[in-house]
């Protein structure tokens, strides 16, 4: 039963393409977000979305968009590749209004740019 | 800038023995989590701490929270070697959750 799931799990491309990933949960939850953990493990968010609206929009350059189709799915496309965004992407979700913020991380999707 | 810092980057510990990691932020927070993360895997939420709290237990965890200091540490006791992951604290603000850097926690059996 896979609360948070990401396909594809690895990504290899050239500089240049578009590629994207896609992301779903089944936990029932409100909020999804994407993050990107570089080569130094440092975990920072990229976007969040409240029931298909985006509330959080990290600077991001815009060759990365995001599309929430329903609430239980968000994907990031992803135009023009570049080197440096060779990283792990996690997707994750979680109740905003609930107790607290606690985040259900998907397994991740490493991206490879060549 | 980076909300969340831990301290140490890396440690190493014989299995059995306690691990402790502390987090410094900046801002204030709402609350404040703990995060493991096994080698490539994704991060898995261990325990959180409410602004008003001072210590909080789970299991063979502790974590403490000094809002005065904006810190925080996380104690695992009798550690075993499947606790060997990177541990993340993030902190909760407004509408979202930001993490630290993380400490890599070697436990040798």
């Amino acid at each position: 039963d896979t609360a948070v799931s990401q396909t594809p799990k690895y990504l290899v491309t050239q500089m240049g393409n578009d590629k994207s990933i896609k992301c779903e949960q089944n936990l029932g939850h409100d909020t999804m977000y994407w993050y990107k953990q570089d080569s130094k493990k440092f975990l920072k968010i990229m976007f969040s979305y409240n029931n298909k609206e985006l509330i959080i929009n990290e600077t991001v350059p815009n060759r990365f968009s995001p599309k929430s189709p329903d609430k239980a799915h968000l994907n990031l496309h992803i135009n023009s590749l570049e080197l440096g965004d060779s990283a792990v992407y996690f997707c994750a979700s979680s109740q905003v209004g609930g107790p607290s913020y606690e985040q259900y991380f998907g397994p991740g999707t490493r991206l490879t740019v060549t | 800038s980076q909300q969340g810092e831990e301290d140490p980057q890396a440690l190493s510990i014989q299995e059995g023995e306690n691990a402790t990691m502390n987090c410094s932020y900046k801002t204030s927070i709402n609350n404040l989590q703990w995060y493991r993360q096994n080698s490539g895997r994704g991060l898995v939420h261990l325990i959180l701490i409410r602004s008003n709290e001072r210590e909080k237990h789970s299991g063979r965890l502790r974590v403490t929270l000094d809002t005065s200091k904006k810190s925080s540490s996380l104690l695992i006791t009798a550690s075993r070697a499947a606790d060997t992951a990177s541990y993340f604290c993030a902190t909760r603000g407004y509408q979202k959750v930001t993490f630290g850097t993380g400490t890599k926690l070697q436990v040798i059996p």
